[in-house]
């Protein structure tokens, strides 16, 4: 599976928008960019993906890159709750499995 | 629909027993997959099972194993425990299609070898 590059970690304010970085400079054309979070003392938990064009969910954005070397979560109005590892992802046609790294520990303050 | 539950939540075992864990997946889904979380090694994939067979293994010793029923509950086996062993054991299930899925994870096991 082809790596990716995280920030360690992030901090941001309660109610601002939050673009948390990732940098897959290996990715292959059949890549999918997957994003996970972890809340303290849970699983992780599924995101969003994408595998060009950017996309929405009710939980964030997907930014992706037009080279798709890099991509960004975002997190319109960063919430208390949003205080979690951001793990980015990227899962080949065959990838049944998640390769966690380290991700980016995002910091919300009020 | 019910999320993925993990038997048990909390156990101790010694160096050298066995350990069996639990993951009963989301009704449906025909895959679960096995991780370890450590503090120094991170989130790292065990294996993957799908319709009853392995489909999928990580980079972990023989010690380490696993099977799914027909119901496509799971079970991970770890044998002659070290204290290394010591983790937070989470399942995940899915529907299994490669590269696209959505995985739900469990609460996970903690484990803590004396």
């Amino acid at each position: 599976d082809a790596k990716t590059t995280q920030p360690n970690s992030m901090e941001s304010n309660e109610e601002e928008p939050v673009h948390l970085p990732c940098n897959h400079s290996t990715i292959s054309g059949t890549d999918y960019i997957h994003w996970y979070r972890q809340l303290p003392s849970q699983g992780p938990e599924y995101v969003i993906h994408g595998l060009t064009s950017n996309v929405n969910n009710r939980m964030a954005s997907l930014a992706i890159a037009e080279d798709r070397k890099s991509s960004t979560l975002i997190l319109h109005r960063a919430t208390l709750r949003d205080a979690a590892v951001y793990y980015c992802i990227l899962r080949d046609q065959a990838g049944t499995a998640l390769i966690f790294g380290k991700g980016t520990t995002l910091s919300v303050s009020s | 629909k019910a999320g993925v539950t993990q038997t048990p939540r909390y156990l101790i075992k010694t160096r050298g027993q066995q350990v069996t864990l639990s993951c009963s997946p989301i009704s449906g889904h025909r895959s679960v997959s096995w991780y370890q979380q450590t503090p120094g090694q991170g989130l790292q994939f065990l294996f993957e099972y799908f319709s009853e067979t392995q489909r999928n293994k990580g980079n972990f010793p023989g010690r380490f194993s696993g099977r799914q029923f027909s119901n496509s509950r799971s079970e991970m086996n770890v044998s002659t425990l070290e204290l290394g062993d010591s983790a937070l054991y989470l399942c995940a299930s899915s529907s299994g299609r490669p590269s696209t899925d959505t995985q739900y994870f469990g609460p996970g096991t903690r484990l803590t070898v004396l």
